[in-house]
């Protein structure tokens, strides 16, 4: 069964500076989706960032980018210049093969001191 | 484009009150459609999905329903209430062969 990881209950990180979220992920699918969701203290989920595994390059959405280790099946999503807005909880997520589900992490608070 | 819209936004109920809470999305035909409940500072919870009209699959026994009358309505209900059914609820869709979900702002609920 394919799980996510996140090992990073909280973090925080100082107004522009870069910040980096870990994720780690395990499947035995070839092709999947991977994807950063953001849920800011409004509780809506929106959609940050996807990759899809059969793409080498990683993904870049404005500010924030994803470092995709395939072989490694680590996909972190690094923000630069990071924003009050930023400050929020942050969920990794897997999908792929039949399901029709999306397997999430349990999140990352991200704090951001000005 | 599609938007996603659950209502109502906040509920306080009664332990063994009945509950119903609707999401419908536009712009889409034959999405895929899912309810998640979240605790406070916790992850997400998937309750049911959908594939279809009248297509449900429960992913947790408890006591909680879902339906889908329509294409782009999908329904979460209860017959009584009860005090672990307090959470945060959120609809999403999924289209076609993509992956990702997009998910309506959620329903706090507050059961007394």
């Amino acid at each position: 069964a394919q799980t996510v990881t996140q090992s990073q209950p909280e973090m925080s990180v100082q107004e522009a500076e870069t910040v980096t979220l870990s994720c780690t992920y395990d499947t035995s699918e070839s092709d999947y989706y991977l994807f950063w969701y953001k849920q800011p203290p409004s509780r809506q989920m929106i959609l940050v960032i996807r990759q899809e595994a059969y793409k080498q390059q990683n993904a870049t959405e404005n500010r924030f980018s994803v470092n995709f280790q395939k072989a490694a099946k680590s996909f972190s999503l690094k923000i630069s210049d990071s924003q009050l807005g930023d400050a929020a909880m942050y969920f990794c997520a897997y999908g792929g093969g039949a399901t029709n589900k999306l397997i999430f992490g349990t999140g990352t608070l991200l704090a951001v001191q000005p | 484009s599609q938007t996603i819209h659950q209502w109502p936004a906040t509920l306080v109920q009664p332990v063994g009150s009945p509950l119903s809470l609707e999401c419908t999305v536009e712009g889409t035909s034959n999405p895929n459609l899912y309810w998640y409940r979240q605790a406070a500072g916790r992850g997400l919870q998937l309750l049911f999905y959908s594939v279809g009209i009248g297509q449900i699959s429960s992913e947790v026994p408890q006591n909680l329903s879902a339906s889908r009358p329509q294409d782009r309505q999908f329904i979460l209900s209860s017959k009584k209430l009860l005090l672990s059914d307090s959470g945060f609820y959120l609809c999403a869709y999924r289209q076609g062969k993509s992956y990702e979900q997009y998910f309506g702002p959620g329903t706090r609920l507050t059961v007394t």
